[in-house]
């Protein structure tokens, strides 16, 4: 079965470079979301979008941004690059389930970024 | 913010052990998804739960959705080396957005042959 596809899988970047991740959800889920985990931390949710519109916003910092297009992928933005910055970023994504209920998140194998 | 206890934090058994680990919760979930997550992978999804007292198995893996809505266990029976890694427990607020899922810190699971 297909599942979430993530580009690239590692990235290194200077300070204050900019860097874009990319998400391909599983075919007909209709949610996308976004976590960032540091080393020995659990996963941080960033920013999330149903149908193609921000659905919520997590500890996601202003230098981010995101968005999901037609074909359902979704891309983060990632500005004015800081060292603390250094994390794996998963992208999952999920069918809401009737009621509305969040449903099963199913996370892509992440994109590690390293600035230096 | 909702915060997730998840404990213990390590486990370091033997082969052949049973393993319980449990999270809990300052208020009430609407859904409980445990994962395993290796190093530098995603995180696995391995078992969903949506309703207070439901109790599902995996294979060796059995989780429980409290009756309060605020806790949920994973056991692992008869435990293998493959089995070790970081088990997450995660939660979902239904009051809150779609998106709002919270994780646990994670349980890191050793296990010796």
């Amino acid at each position: 079965a297909a599942g979430v596809i993530q580009s690239p899988r590692h990235l290194i970047k200077e300070k204050r470079e900019t860097a874009t991740l990319k998400c391909y959800p599983i075919p007909r889920h209709d949610t996308v979301y976004w976590y960032q985990q540091g080393p020995g931390q659990d996963p941080q949710f960033l920013i999330s979008f149903y149908e193609k519109m921000q659905s919520d916003k997590g500890s996601i910092p202003d230098r981010f941004s995101a968005q999901q297009f037609s074909d359902y992928h979704s891309e983060l933005n990632m500005s004015s690059l800081e060292l603390g910055d250094s994390a794996l970023y998963f992208c999952a994504s999920s069918l809401v389930r009737v009621g509305g209920n969040i449903g099963e998140l199913f996370f892509g194998e992440g994109s590690r970024l390293t600035v230096l | 913010g909702q915060q997730l206890n998840q404990s213990p934090q390590s486990m370091f058994i033997q082969e052949g052990e049973d393993v319980s680990m449990n999270c809990t919760s300052s208020s009430i979930f609407n859904t409980w998804l445990w994962y395993k997550q290796d190093p530098g992978e995603g995180p696995v999804l391995l078992i969903a739960l949506y309703k207070a007292g439901e109790l599902t198995s995996n294979g060796r893996l059995t989780a429980q959705f409290g009756i309060t809505r605020k806790d949920s266990f994973l056991n692992i029976s008869a435990s293998i080396p493959s089995d070790v890694g970081i088990y997450f427990c995660a939660g979902h607020d239904y009051g809150g957005s779609q998106g709002n899922l919270i994780f646990g810190k994670g349980t890191k699971l050793s296990v010796k042959p």
